[in-house]
């Protein structure tokens, strides 16, 4: 059974870089074709795509964040840790990871992490 | 990027009607290197994550109902939930992964009428 849960700090303040780990037990990074990504949902608005890794170490980041963003995984601690510099009260949302099949689609998510940005 | 357009922002339907979302892509979804639509469907019920309901346009994800279907190819896209049900009552995200980044929608929000 696959599962997955974000943690983190519930509250940042502006200019300040945001960790965020992901744990996940019920597959590993051996699969051709698999990976862990993250997404966001600010409150009351939609989903949106920020980072993937994949399991040959491949990274993908959204083109409009990409400099503020650095995903890692670490196997033996079965973790998948994304990074954001700089945060801003906009980057308020809660923060998802979820696991990436082979044939693409995220079909495990876990139960979102939700990250407030503030002074 | 490509852009994800869902329609309507929000529908009402009674019990045991059909709700039809729609998803338009700025581009095509096809993946070149096999010719699928890499386009997912995702319901999100309030404070929970997205759960899959669709993959490859059409695909029913196992375990769900098969009153959810899709269908659709290139950029135009529909999700159809055949007899709502109360349980349905939840926003709907059309997904493309063909083309990094990864997009969704803005969301369609399913009520009873």
């Amino acid at each position: 059974q696959i599962t997955l849960k974000e943690s983190g700090p519930t509250l940042v303040k502006p200019t300040q870089t945001l960790t965020l780990a992901c744990t996940f037990s019920g597959f590993s990074f051996t699969t051709f074709g698999m990976g862990v990504g993250w997404i966001r949902q600010p409150p009351g608005k939609a989903l949106e795509w920020l980072a993937l890794i994949y399991w040959d170490d491949d990274k993908q980041y959204s083109p409009s964040l990409r400099t503020r963003l650095t995903i890692t995984k670490d196997t033996s601690t079965n973790q998948v840790v994304l990074t954001m510099t700089n945060m801003d009260p906009a980057d308020t949302a809660t923060y998802y990871c979820a696991y990436r099949r082979p044939r693409g689609d995220l079909d495990f998510w876990g139960q979102g992490a939700l990250v407030t940005v503030s002074s | 990027d490509i852009v994800m357009t869902q329609s309507p922002d929000s529908l009402a339907v009674s019990l045991g009607e059909r709700a039809i979302i729609n998803c338009k892509s700025s581009e095509s979804v096809v993946y070149s290197l096999d010719n699928k639509d890499y386009l997912a469907w995702y319901q999100q019920k309030p404070g929970q994550p997205p759960k899959l309901l669709i993959y490859w346009a059409s695909t029913r994800e196992s375990g769900v109902p098969d009153r959810f279907s899709g269908s659709g190819s290139g950029t135009d896209f529909t999700l159809t939930i055949s007899s709502l049900q109360p349980e349905d009552v939840a926003v709907y995200s059309c997904q493309q992964y063909s083309t990094i980044p990864f997009t969704f929608g803005g969301g369609t929000r399913v009520e009873i009428k």
